[in-house]
């Protein structure tokens, strides 16, 4: 089955870290860009970062912007996320999301960032 | 102003058709992306519909009727999502996305009630 599953997601303390994982199966891993898009609760969607399929191209969302490091593993057939100095406003839930169409989405892990 | 703009939500009957518009800023033409639509049902990830840049360039999800279909109105500048036939099902956020300057913009949402 073609899929994406998000994992790592939690409670944090504002100022805290976190790293998020996404597991890709069912398809050529290493074939595809990947994105990171999040949802805050009630709210729209907002991109967060893209890399490419070499990991030579990479993008951020001012937003997040020295703060988050996205990542992959074509071995691993993985895509990860480190969130560093997390703020209240990062509170979402963070989907992993294939190719610059968007074209698979994963179901999302919650990050609650609240002291 | 928003880079995209859509209506917050829009109500249609089932069997008639909806037009969702997705209105880029000035001094930001239409003609020259691919509007990318998404639909949302709720506590769902989003789903992938479509990708339009022209009659000629455009790209159906996969396992998408084709009652939902995608569109310009050069005039408006704006890209539109077409669904006719509506059903309840179709009831659902939607929300459009462009790629734009190296970073990927979501317009914020249109929730589709069908009643």
């Amino acid at each position: 089955e073609v899929q994406l599953v998000e994992s790592g997601g939690g409670l944090v303390q504002p100022g805290g870290s976190l790293r998020l994982s996404c597991a890709a199966s069912g398809f050529t891993f290493s074939a595809y860009n990947m994105n990171w898009v999040r949802q805050a609760p009630g709210k729209g969607l907002e991109w967060v970062s893209y890399i490419s399929t070499s990991s030579s191209t990479i993008y951020y969302a001012d937003s997040v912007k020295g703060r988050f490091t996205i990542s992959r593993d074509n071995a691993k057939n993985s895509l990860y996320l480190q969130m560093n100095s997390l703020r209240d406003e990062d509170t979402a839930v963070y989907y992993c999301a294939r190719t610059g169409d968007f074209d698979l989405w994963g179901r999302g892990t919650l990050v609650t960032v609240s002291s | 102003q928003a880079v995209l703009t859509q209506p917050s939500s829009l109500s249609a009957s089932p069997g008639a058709s909806a037009s969702l518009t997705c209105t880029l800023r000035s001094g930001i033409n239409v003609g020259t992306y691919r509007i990318y639509w998404y639909q949302q049902k709720s506590g769902s990830p989003p789903q992938y519909l479509l990708g339009y840049k022209s009659d000629s360039d455009k790209q159906q999800g996969s396992g998408v009727p084709s009652r939902f279909s995608g569109s310009k109105d050069a005039s408006a500048n704006a890209g539109i999502l077409l669904i006719s036939g509506l059903q309840s099902e179709d009831e659902a956020d939607y929300y459009c996305m462009i790629w734009h300057s190296s970073a990927v913009v979501f317009g914020g949402g249109t929730k589709l009630t069908v009643l």
